[in-house]
């Protein structure tokens, strides 16, 4: 089945202690991309790669980092999370995003920094 | 990002009652996608529009985009209570896929 997975779906940890959501895709897509959604705030795209090694910051970069080592995986690093990182986190892949191809969405990730 | 203002922000309905969205940008548009998230669930990809005019059908559902590529409409015909969730537009500009702060619809049975 082509999908994208996230995990964990849910993560509860303290402030300052390194955490990783991993993301990966089956579908070969070049372009993937993290977004965090906020009530309010809607959906705001944190990082996105448009192929291997190549990344770029998206509109809420601030304490995060991303790595593309491998084109089905795109994880998110959050090297000290902090309380305002808390949120509902999408990572999302796409065949080509500059020619218009729709994004797949993963299920979600809800961290919680205490 | 491309910025667009998504109008209304929540909507009850009665089912069998229409509902609309709608998207405005204060620039030029040169394509936008629209999502649907269920609640407690995932943004899934419904429909792209490219074509100043463009107008697309999905079933009960009818996207439009504007003459001047600045706005675009989601419009459902007769909801039904597996219509509920909140639809985002996201003009796409290449490598940044920006949202809407998205429409929540809400059908009564």
């Amino acid at each position: 089945e082509a999908q994208v997975t996230q995990n964990p779906r849910y993560l509860i940890t303290v402030t300052g202690k390194k955490l990783t959501v991993t993301c990966s895709q089956n579908m070969n897509h070049e372009y993937m991309s993290w977004y965090r959604q906020d009530p309010g705030l809607g959906l705001r795209q944190i990082y996105y790669s448009m192929n291997v090694e190549v990344t770029d910051k998206g509109d809420v970069p601030e304490g995060y980092k991303v790595s593309r080592k491998e084109k089905r995986n795109f994880p998110l690093i959050l090297e000290s999370p902090s309380p305002n990182q808390t949120s509902l986190y999408f990572c999302a892949s796409s065949l080509q995003g500059a020619l218009g191809y729709g994004y797949t969405f993963g299920s979600g990730t809800r961290l919680t920094v205490v | 990002g491309q910025q667009v203002m998504q109008i209304p922000q929540y909507q009850h309905v009665q089912e069998g009652e229409d509902f609309t969205t709608y998207c405005n940008s204060s620039t030029t548009l040169s394509n936008i996608q629209w999502y649907k998230q269920r609640p407690g669930g995932h943004p899934v990809f419904l429909i792209q529009l490219v074509k100043s005019g463009e107008v697309k059908k999905q079933k009960r559902l009818t996207f439009q985009f504007g003459e001047a590529k600045k706005n675009s409409s989601l419009h459902i015909t007769a909801t039904q209570t597996t219509d509920v969730g909140t639809y985002f537009c996201a003009p796409n500009a290449g490598n940044m896929l920006t949202f809407g702060g998205g429409t929540r619809l809400m059908v009564k049975p």
